[in-house]
């Protein structure tokens, strides 16, 4: 089955802590990016890429790190967690050129 | 730039009564429009996508027309029932610009018996 997987679904951690946040997809992808979504902004993303070794920021990528070794995994690192970064995470891939993009499950952060 | 702005929520409305969210964008170039769904405690799924002017999308009874002379992809379903009970985002997709999303602020659908 077709699907972008993310790891872990939900997550309590604190302030100063470093965390990952895994996302995997077997649709083998060109294109990840990662999103986080707010009560009222929607969702923005953070950080992307188009291939291999190749990731670019995006609307909101402080505090944020990511890496794209592999093409079917893009994880997410947050070095220094603070409780700004409180939010809802989403992983998404597709083909470049293709618009349709799909979406993991989401993981909901909570930094205290 | 690119941006997408859709109608505020929440929206509660009687089952089988007619469904309208706005959303209207601006971008640089030739957009595909989309319109997600976001069930609870799940990801965002697909549930229609236009991908040049006049083009109509439609899935599970919803359905988005891609108006390039007002801007607009407004979502509308004629009968809605209470398993649409979701958040609902318009988003853009400019492949000038790579193959980032613009996302509306989402608006929220309570359907009632």
């Amino acid at each position: 089955e077709a699907q972008v997987t993310q790891n872990p679904r939900y997550l309590i951690t604190v302030t100063g802590k470093k965390l990952t946040v895994t996302c995997s997809q077997n649709m083998n992808h060109e294109y990840m990016s990662w999103y986080r979504q707010d009560p009222g902004l929607g969702l923005r993303q953070i950080y992307y890429s188009m291939n291999v070794e190749v990731t670019d920021k995006g609307d909101v990528p402080e505090g944020y790190k990511v890496s794209r070794k592999e093409k079917r995994n893009f994880p997410l690192i947050l070095e220094s967690p603070s409780p700004n970064q409180t939010s809802l995470y989403f992983c998404a891939s597709s083909l470049l050129g293709q618009n349709e993009a799909f979406f993991g499950q989401g993981t909901r952060l909570t930094v205290v | 730039g690119n941006s997408v702005t859709q109608m505020e929520g929440p929206v509660t409305l009687s089952e089988e009564a007619f469904l309208t969210i706005n959303c209207t964008y601006t971008a640089t170039g030739y957009p595909s429009l989309f319109w997600y769904v976001q069930y609870p405690g799940e990801g965002l799924q697909l549930l229609l996508k236009a991908t040049k002017a006049d083009d109509k999308g439609s899935n599970k009874g919803f359905e988005a027309t891609y108006r390039k002379e007002t801007t607009s992809f407004h979502l509308e379903k004629g009968s809605v029932q209470v398993s649409d009970s979701a958040v609902y985002f318009c988003a853009l997709s400019d492949r000038a610009a790579g193959n980032q999303f613009y996302f509306g602020t989402g608006t929220s659908l309570t359907v009632i018996p």
